[in-house]
């Protein structure tokens, strides 16, 4: 089916690990993103990605690395996790000016 | 900078009672609106949006008007469903911005019988 998916959904990891969540959309969607919920903040946008080979930083992105090979994936890494990490993250597409963004199901990260 | 200010929740209310959700905005530029909902345990869905003044999302029974006189985007329904329990996010962007969003700190909506 087409959407936009997101792996894995649940995460447990250790402080000063390294961890790659994945986003997956079969639009072919030119616009990417990576938000991070956490209570009080809403949704702050961690890096986005506006085609294949092109990134850019968002509101938070210390920590975070990206990368977007392919028009269809958009990996979020943690290269050295910390606790303060731990959150939700959404991966969101989006086609053009003027749509709607596309959201997936989040992964929800926790980093011990 | 842009931003959006949301109501603090959570936001309890009897089946078949008025919902108002404030949110209200600052931005540079020409801001389109939105409104997402979050359910439990799933990614945010559009619920309506706006991109100019005076105009009026709906959807599901959900209405919002985009007064830029008062920069605000108040969500209403008239008659809410136990099914309209979720989170309750405002959102703008900005033309030229690659379609950023910024959004408000979103407002948990419970529906009791």
């Amino acid at each position: 089916d087409a959407g936009i998916t997101q792996s894995p959904r649940y995460k447990i990891t250790e402080t000063g690990r390294q961890v790659t969540l994945m986003c997956h959309q079969t639009w072919s969607h030119s616009y990417m993103f990576w938000y991070r919920q956490d209570l009080g903040h809403g949704l702050r946008l961690i890096y986005y990605s506006a085609a294949a080979d092109i990134t850019d930083k968002g509101e938070v992105p210390d920590g975070y690395v990206v990368s977007r090979s392919k028009t269809e994936n958009f990996p979020l890494t943690l290269e050295s996790a910390t606790r303060s990490q731990t959150s939700v993250y959404f991966c969101a597409s989006l086609g053009g000016a003027g749509q709607p963004q596309h959201f997936g199901d989040g992964t929800r990260l926790s980093i011990l | 900078g842009n931003s959006v200010t949301q109501m603090e929740g959570p936001v309890t209310l009897s089946e078949e009672a008025f919902l108002t959700i404030n949110c209200t905005y600052t931005a540079t530029g020409y801001p389109s609106l939105f409104w997402y909902v979050q359910y439990p345990g799933e990614g945010l869905q559009l619920l309506l949006k706006a991109t100019k003044a005076d105009d009026k999302g709906s959807n599901k029974g959900f209405e919002a008007t985009y007064r830029k006189e008062t920069t605000s985007f108040h969500l209403e329904k008239g008659s809410v469903q136990v099914s309209d329990s979720a989170v309750y996010f405002c959102a703008l962007s900005v033309t030229g911005t690659a379609s950023k969003l910024t959004f408000g700190t979103g407002t948990r909506l419970q529906v009791t019988l």
